[in-house]
């Protein structure tokens, strides 16, 4: 299957610190999302791209699509609590499908 | 709206049996989609739907079947039931198309085989 790489694998960060994590590949995608998933639950789409280098953001939360299409990048800004949670890069290069990647898990420490 | 609604939410099976798994959604979504979770591996596509009757494999398909009778359905069975189907599962749908607008997932079924 395609591979996602995200990194990194966990985080540990004290309230109010900014985050930041990625999400690369050896092939190209047209399509970049993230998602969150919180604790028994299934994954929310945080922010979607279509276009390389794209910057959107959603609040506190910022992501690009990477120039070179093969990576992707989320921030997030001034942590709070119930950021934590698991987020996963997903992936789409003209097929039906996303390939997900194996997610960054976030502890928040108050 | 309901979204994405998956039943039931817990099962314990024993080895050998078999179960399906229903995933119904109300946005009128064309694709449909079956992922397991693990730990450490994220989402693996099991089967997916483009349309009413068609399914196709995903990424690990085998020990599993699934149906789409009706559009807004999307059931994944399990004919014998092994430990290593143990997990997470997630149905996911979306509109399809082109330009992805990503997937609406249900709260998932957390499935042990003993």
């Amino acid at each position: 299957g395609q591979q996602l790489n995200q990194s990194p694998q966990s985080m540990f960060i004290q309230e109010g610190e900014d985050v930041s994590m990625n999400c690369t590949s050896s092939s190209i995608f047209n399509t970049w999302l993230w998602y969150k998933q919180d604790p028994g639950e299934g994954p929310v789409l945080l922010i979607a791209l279509y276009k390389a280098g794209e910057l959107t953001s959603n609040g506190r939360l910022t992501a690009q699509f990477g120039i070179t299409r093969k990576d992707s990048f989320l921030n997030i800004s001034a942590s709070i609590p119930s950021d934590v949670g698991i987020y996963f890069c997903a992936g789409q290069r003209g097929s039906n499908q996303f390939y997900f990647g194996t997610g960054t898990s976030l502890t928040v420490i108050p | 709206n309901a979204g994405v609604t998956q039943t039931p939410k817990f099962r314990v099976l024993k080895t050998g049996q078999s179960m399906t798994l229903l995933c119904a959604q109300d946005m009128n979504h064309e694709y449909m989609y079956w992922y397991r979770q693990d730990p450490g591996m994220g989402l693996r596509l099991i089967h997916y739907s483009v349309g009413e009757g068609t399914t196709a494999k995903g990424e690990v398909p085998d020990g599993y079947n699934v149906s789409r009778l009706k559009k807004q359905n999307f059931l994944l069975g399990l004919e014998s039931a092994a430990p290593s189907q143990t997990s997470v599962y997630f149905c996911a749908s979306s509109y399809g198309g082109i330009e992805q607008r990503g997937y609406t997932f249900g709260s998932g079924t957390r499935l042990t085989v003993v």
